[in-house]
């Protein structure tokens, strides 16, 4: 079973919208982190949110952390058109060195 | 500043043939090393990390295997490849293991095997 999934696959929005990207995980976790990865690229961490805190910002960026339905979300604020990339959440697993990637979820902007 | 190298930058194999990807990390001493394989349009798997020279731990089963001769090496390599071995095939490092630390991707290495 998966232990981490974006609940979305697709998002379309215009320039300058705020759009969120959700995911959800089935086991315990010390930490949770959101990647993002453009065409042809290797993913860019984007931030990284630990089980004790409940909201991590990162420019127009906010992740949001809820252990208690074990879900996350992603929130992108302005969006502009080099948002456009698949959004990824990543957790670990118990065997500590192994970062299990979600499905992911494109993120179209539109000029 | 760190910088992630990976070699070739893509390959066309033929069924059955050997595959040897290549990547090498500058700037990092004794990172820890990760594979990923992504199929098109899918998630990035990990198949391999290694947290020292010589060690190489496997993930899943994919009939590959991968080394890790030097520090900042790490070799992922099959002698009879598969059609199912397309993809994109991605290294990272990091400093600390699974979600605790940043995972910093190289530019990968797109396989197609016909």
């Amino acid at each position: 079973s998966q232990l981490a999934e974006e609940n979305l696959w697709a998002l379309s929005v215009h320039e300058g919208e705020s759009v969120t990207v959700n995911c959800s995980y089935k086991t315990s976790i010390t930490a949770l982190q959101w990647y993002r990865q453009k065409s042809g690229e290797g993913p860019a961490q984007l931030i990284l949110i630990r089980s004790n805190e409940r909201e991590k910002r990162n420019g127009r960026l906010r992740a949001t952390l809820d252990t208690s339905s074990q879900s996350s979300s992603l929130s992108i604020t302005a969006t502009r058109c080099e948002d456009t990339a698949v959004y990824f959440c990543a957790t670990e697993s118990n065997m500590g060195y192994k970062l299990t990637f979600g499905t992911g979820t494109s993120l179209l902007v539109d000029p | 500043a760190q910088t992630i190298h990976q070699w070739p930058v893509a390959e066309i194999k033929a069924v059955g043939s050997p595959l040897s990807l290549g990547c090498t990390i500058k700037g990092k001493s004794s990172p820890n090393l990760y594979w990923y394989w992504q199929a098109t349009g899918g998630t990035l798997q990990q198949l391999f990390y290694s947290i020292t020279v010589g060690q190489v731990e496997s993930v899943v089963q994919l009939n590959l295997s991968a080394s890790r001769p030097k520090d900042d090496q790490f070799i992922l390599s099959t002698e009879k490849l598969l059609l199912s071995h397309s993809g994109f095939y991605l290294c990272a490092w990091s400093l600390e293991r699974g979600a605790q630390d940043t995972q910093y991707f190289g530019p990968g290495t797109r396989l197609l095997v016909l």
